[in-house]
């Protein structure tokens, strides 16, 4: 079963618009943790931010925001004033336990963001 | 500040070579993870190493194998390689408990 869902393949969105890009998880754990990754079409996995299951505030980076949503088991990433180089794909994905080394991340499909001028 | 580093950035191989894939993490970062992105999908975990031991195992295939050395570099080694691992292989780093990991800027290998 897919435990990161991205279901939104592609947006468009005008330049210095705010987009939201949904992603939902699914997680018998307490622990674990969610992370934004952006990948431009230089293909490097560039981090964008985290938010703990334990942190009780949503993360913020800059223009980068997290709603997380714990009941709905849900972490939407918020990008406010968008620009022509958000264009990238943008992956979510969550990291399960806290054995050191046995932390790998499960990545969602992506979802392709476009910024048009 | 320093990043993870990756070499090569681009590797061209035959069907049936070998390949050697090297990653150099973040300094004082203790834990390597090796991803596999295929074209148009997702990274999926291959393999992990924490302290130079492997920690966690994920769909590698046993034609492959990856270790952790002494200064913490780790390298993935490849053999009889297929049309289908042509891919980005990614090595991210990272410290602690929970931690962020860090990706390197990715090895792209190309099998014709």
């Amino acid at each position: 079963a897919q435990k990161i869902t991205q279901t939104q393949p592609g947006m468009f969105v005008q330049e210095k618009e705010a987009v939201t890009l949904d992603c939902t998880y699914d997680t018998s754990d307490q622990s674990y943790g969610l992370f934004w990754y952006k990948q431009p079409s230089s293909g490097e996995m560039i981090f964008l931010i985290y938010q703990g299951s334990y942190d009780e505030q949503n993360a913020t980076e800059g223009r980068y925001s997290l709603n997380f949503q714990k009941a709905r088991k849900s972490a939407n990433l918020v990008i406010s004033a968008s620009q022509l180089g958000d264009s990238a794909m943008y992956f979510c994905a969550m990291r399960e336990g806290l054995i050191q080394g046995a932390q790998k991340l499960v990545f969602g499909q992506g979802t392709r963001l476009t910024i048009n001028p | 500040a320093a990043g993870v580093i990756q070499s090569p950035r681009h590797l061209i191989k035959e069907k049936r070579e070998t390949a050697t894939l090297k990653c150099y993490p973040i300094p004082r970062h203790d834990t390597v993870y090796w991803y596999q992105q295929g074209p148009g999908q997702d990274p999926q975990f291959l393999i992990s190493f924490y302290e130079k031991m492997q920690s966690d195992k994920g769909s590698i295939p046993d034609r492959f194998s990856a270790q952790q050395f002494s200064d913490y570099h780790s390298e993935l080694n490849m053999s009889s390689l297929e049309l289908g691992d042509s891919a980005l292989y990614f090595c991210a780093s990272s410290s602690g408990t929970p931690a962020e990991q860090y990706f390197g800027p990715g090895t792209r290998l190309t099998v014709t």
